[in-house]
């Protein structure tokens, strides 16, 4: 039973490009979780998304990002135009089922550690 | 807004030492939950334990123990006998009931265990 499968590990880009980083969850889980950790920082919460519903997306930067999990496939996180200070590790999380706030026990992918050049 | 506090940054201890990892949290949430994750050099994290607000039991898994106190907002971690294979960053966490699905995290303890 896989568990939570990000790709690509690394991703180097130059200032100016775009970044897409893909999730998919581990089977049976239909809730998704991106949080970004910064160099030497803990995680900090991005966005919490279902098929094909935004849930919660109130630790977005307002501009260049965006996230989406559609019906079919993996959820992307897209990041356009990336700066410097988008270097970080992106980690996707998925849970089953919503067991209420603050509840679910998140499973973690291996993150990916985004680069800019 | 909720806090996670992890005041350590960094501990380096020696084989089979006992070692605490600190967890302090600032909430007004009357429910909530609170969670630790390991992160080894490997990089993803790995999952310990979720404890919910109404129940400050003590929790012990093997060489792992907690240590909960609704009275001083801490969570704390033990490792008995500490290996090696200890040597990790460790995250506390925090979910409440008016953080909705986000997970308010520590800054974390780097954990290096030497032999």
């Amino acid at each position: 039973n896989a568990g939570v499968m990000q790709n690509p590990r690394h991703l180097v880009r130059r200032r100016g490009q775009e970044a897409r980083l893909r999730c998919s969850p581990m089977k049976g889980h239909s809730h998704v979780y991106w949080y970004r950790q910064l160099p030497e920082e803990g995680l900090k919460f991005m966005v919490y998304l279902q098929k094909e519903n935004i849930i919660d997306e109130s630790g977005m930067p307002k501009e260049r990002f965006s996230a989406e999990f559609p019906k079919e496939g993996p959820s992307i996180l897209r990041i356009q135009q990336v700066v410097r200070g988008d270097s970080a590790a992106y980690f996707c999380a998925s849970s089953p089922l919503g067991q209420g706030f603050g509840a679910n026990v998140l499973t973690f992918g291996a993150g990916s550690r985004l680069t800019v050049l | 807004a909720q806090k996670v506090t992890q005041a350590q940054t960094e501990i380096s201890v020696v084989e089979k030492e006992d070692v605490t990892l600190d967890c302090v949290y600032e909430t007004r949430d009357t429910t909530y939950y609170l969670f630790w994750y390991k992160q080894p050099p490997s990089g993803e994290l790995v999952f310990l334990i979720r404890r919910n607000s109404f129940d400050e039991q003590n929790e012990i898994s093997g060489r792992y123990s907690w240590n909960f106190q609704k009275s001083t907002s801490s969570f704390n971690f033990t490792i008995t006998a500490s290996q090696v294979v200890d040597s990790a960053v460790y995250f506390c966490a925090y979910g409440g009931e008016t953080s909705g699905s986000r997970l308010t995290f520590g800054e974390g303890t780097q954990l290096t265990v030497n032999p």
